[in-house]
């Protein structure tokens, strides 16, 4: 296993609130990825980070921001949440860029905004 | 526009069969392509891995084969187990700019006793 965490594990909120979804890792991967996974759509990119504090846009970044500010932490956040932010979260690392090498997911965050 | 395209969405079968899931590309250039299994309620979990000079590759029961030709490829599962059961997801690398990789929908697969 790749040593990911992520927490929370669950989480239910209301409309207009800010989350914070955290990933953590123990394998010094320098590459992480946030990932929402949607019934019918393929796992969908966020964001990803390259390095500490060097971070990029993925294809669905509307409305989520993220830092990284160690090598092993990775924050998601959503200023305030969306009913159409509801969804399962993966977090991935991997050794090498653009996501080409092997990816190593974490156990998923699941969110629900109300 | 870079795709990945798996069918069928869903399929049931009885434990012991065997059973084969596709996938197609419009990714370009080819770097390389993953397959990956899904438990429920966990993260994917990299079964193979295809490059471009590959054409079958194997991983216990599952087989793997790429058709760079056609941008085809298929997973091909031997005497299924419950455990099995499992959402499959092909993963296609491209080699030019900006983030590299596409995911497919994925196939879940149901195996029944």
């Amino acid at each position: 296993d790749a040593g990911i965490t992520q927490s929370p594990r669950h989480k239910v909120t209301e409309t207009g609130t800010p989350v914070t979804l955290r990933c953590h890792q123990t394998e010094n991967h320098r590459y992480m990825y946030w990932y929402r996974q949607d019934p019918g759509h393929g796992l969908r990119l966020i964001h990803y980070s390259y390095g500490v504090k060097d971070t990029d846009k993925g294809e669905v970044s509307d409305g989520y921001s993220v830092s990284r500010s160690k090598t092993e932490d990775f924050l998601l956040t959503l200023e305030s949440a969306t009913s159409s932010q509801t969804s399962v979260y993966f977090c991935a690392t991997g050794g090498t860029s653009g996501g080409t090498g092997e990816l190593f997911f974490g156990e998923g965050s699941r969110l629900t905004v109300l | 526009k870079n795709q990945v395209e798996q069918s069928p969405q869903s399929l049931i079968i009885l434990e012991g069969k065997n059973c084969t899931l596709q996938c197609n590309y419009t990714v370009s250039p080819f770097s390389n392509l993953r397959w990956y299994k899904q438990d429920t309620g966990r993260g994917p979990v990299s079964l193979t891995i295809m490059t471009f000079s590959e054409n079958t590759k194997s991983n216990g029961r599952y087989t793997a084969t790429l058709d760079a030709d056609t941008k085809q490829s298929s997973l091909h599962i031997t005497a299924s187990q419950l455990s099995d059961s499992a959402s499959y997801i092909c993963v296609v690398s491209h080699n030019t700019g900006g983030f590299k990789t596409i995911f497919g929908a994925g196939t879940r697969l149901f195996v029944k006793a």
